[in-house]
């Protein structure tokens, strides 16, 4: 069965740190795997993923998928307050359909 | 305002009883896809739209169901409600069914927050 797991499932740090979340998944048919930030409401895209090894940049946050080894890494790094959120991992096949994991509960502490 | 409408944004209703959640996709979007997000679970893909065509299924209960209409938006049907169904239900649109997500992912809406008492 297609599954997407996260770790940690929560993260407590202090603003001014580096974190990295982790993503790995086990999908047939692999087409791409996404990074959302998820606050109060709607998750919100971060980042798409399709090959492996190149990096993909926002500001400061960053991320890179590993196809052979099935999983992704999300940084973010000098956090602040503002981070703080659910971060969901979701994989998307070429059936059209997207699984996404737990998710990781980040707080970032002044 | 992500473009992807959902109505109602809250809803309170006993057990046992039938509701319509609605969904208009964001502008040129023919997909359109459910999702069900529990109390501490990730999101739970429930169906998908493509054209007013069901697409692909997921863990959606036989007493769920979900239809797109020809003017693209989608309702989501859930009856006989229990406790366990409460939860928030988004709803997701892309662009088409053979670029599902093209270089954004999925549009999410706002979320209907389901409450079953």
């Amino acid at each position: 069965e297609d599954k997407v797991v996260q770790s940690p499932l929560s993260l407590v740090v202090h603003e001014g740190d580096t974190v990295t979340l982790n993503c790995s998944y086990e999908v047939t048919n692999f087409r791409s795997l996404l990074w959302y930030k998820q606050e109060k409401k709607a998750p919100t895209f971060l980042f798409m993923l399709t090959s492996s090894g190149i990096e993909k940049k926002s500001g400061r946050l960053s991320s890179i998928l590993d196809k052979k080894e099935l999983f992704s890494i999300l940084n973010i790094t000098a956090t602040q307050t503002g981070d703080s959120a659910v971060y969901l991992c979701a994989v998307g096949s070429q059936t059209n359909d997207m699984r996404f994991g737990a998710g990781t509960r980040l707080t970032v502490k002044p | 305002d992500s473009g992807v409408t959902q109505t109602p944004k809250h809803l309170i209703t006993a057990t046992g009883q039938r509701v319509t959640l609605r969904c208009s996709p964001r502008s040129g979007d023919l997909s359109v896809y459910w999702y069900q997000q529990s109390l501490d679970q990730g999101l739970q893909f429930l169906i998908q739209y493509y054209n007013g065509e069901e697409r692909a299924k997921g863990n959606i209960l036989e007493r769920f169901s979900a239809q797109q209409f020809p003017d693209l938006h989608s309702e989501l049907n859930l009856s006989s409600l229990e406790l366990g169904d409460s939860a928030l239900y988004f709803c997701a649109s892309s662009g088409t069914g053979t670029v599902p997500f093209g270089d954004y992912g999925y549009t999410f809406g706002s979320g209907t927050r389901l409450t079953v008492v």
